[in-house]
């Protein structure tokens, strides 16, 4: 039930682009995007409610093949800030994805 | 935006005491609310989901009468440790969602059994 992430691990210099995959065996119906930093509760980034729906807020967008099972998050030039665990999540009982942990350096 | 606020932050307690943890949607009526488990460097386990006035439905392989999870009213939900054992350790946050909306989280309690 808990949908697949890859990579586990991805680490990028200040600038450069990542896509972050989530995979449920499962039909999909809306997939929701969170960033988690470390002890902290996880924020909210995004929602995907249609297959065939992309979506996106400053260098972070998201998109969803409904058909698939999938979701895929994209971040461009990225920052310092942007590191932490990402999390899909998904389903009336929300489970979360197996988790992305994303480190920017400079 | 929603505000979700549980308490405590973090508890130290001896092995076998019970420990109650609150959560509380702040300004909006929470239909669902979600007590979720997190280990160091793995994913938000969800533990169980409940819903206002009904009992919660519990996830496979998480004792019902270990974790208590009362969901009093639209605003209130809360999670009792019973028993507690060092193996209960944990990162537990609640997260409560009204209709389809995005889930709003708590701050999480750092639970910690000695």
């Amino acid at each position: 039930q808990q949908p697949v992430q890859s990579p586990q691990a991805v680490i990028l210099r200040e600038g450069e682009d990542a896509v972050i995959n989530c995979s449920s065996s499962k039909a999909l119906y809306s997939v929701h995007w969170y960033r988690q930093k470390h002890g902290e509760a996880p924020v909210f980034l995004m929602i995907l409610l249609k297959g065939g729906e992309q979506k996106g807020h400053d260098k972070i967008s998201a998109s969803f093949n409904e058909k698939k099972q999938q979701s895929s998050l994209y971040l461009t030039a990225s920052q310092l800030s942007y590191s932490g665990t990402y999390f899909c999540g998904t389903g009336n009982q929300f489970y979360f994805g197996t988790g992305t942990s994303l480190t920017v350096i400079p | 935006g929603a505000v979700v606020s549980q308490h405590p932050s973090w508890v130290i307690c001896k092995s076998g005491t019970s420990v109650k943890i609150e959560c509380r949607s702040l300004d909006f009526q929470a239909t669902t609310m979600f007590w979720y488990r997190q280990f160091p460097k793995q994913s938000l386990m969800l533990m169980a989901t409940s819903n206002e006035g009904s009992k919660a439905t519990y996830e496979q392989g998480v004792e019902k009468d270990k974790f208590l999870i009362n969901h009093a009213s639209l605003t209130l939900s809360t999670l009792t440790v019973t028993s507690a054992h060092p193996e209960d350790s944990s990162f537990y946050i609640c997260s409560a969602r009204r209709g389809g909306s995005p889930l709003h989280f708590g701050n999480g309690t750092r639970l910690t059994v000695t």
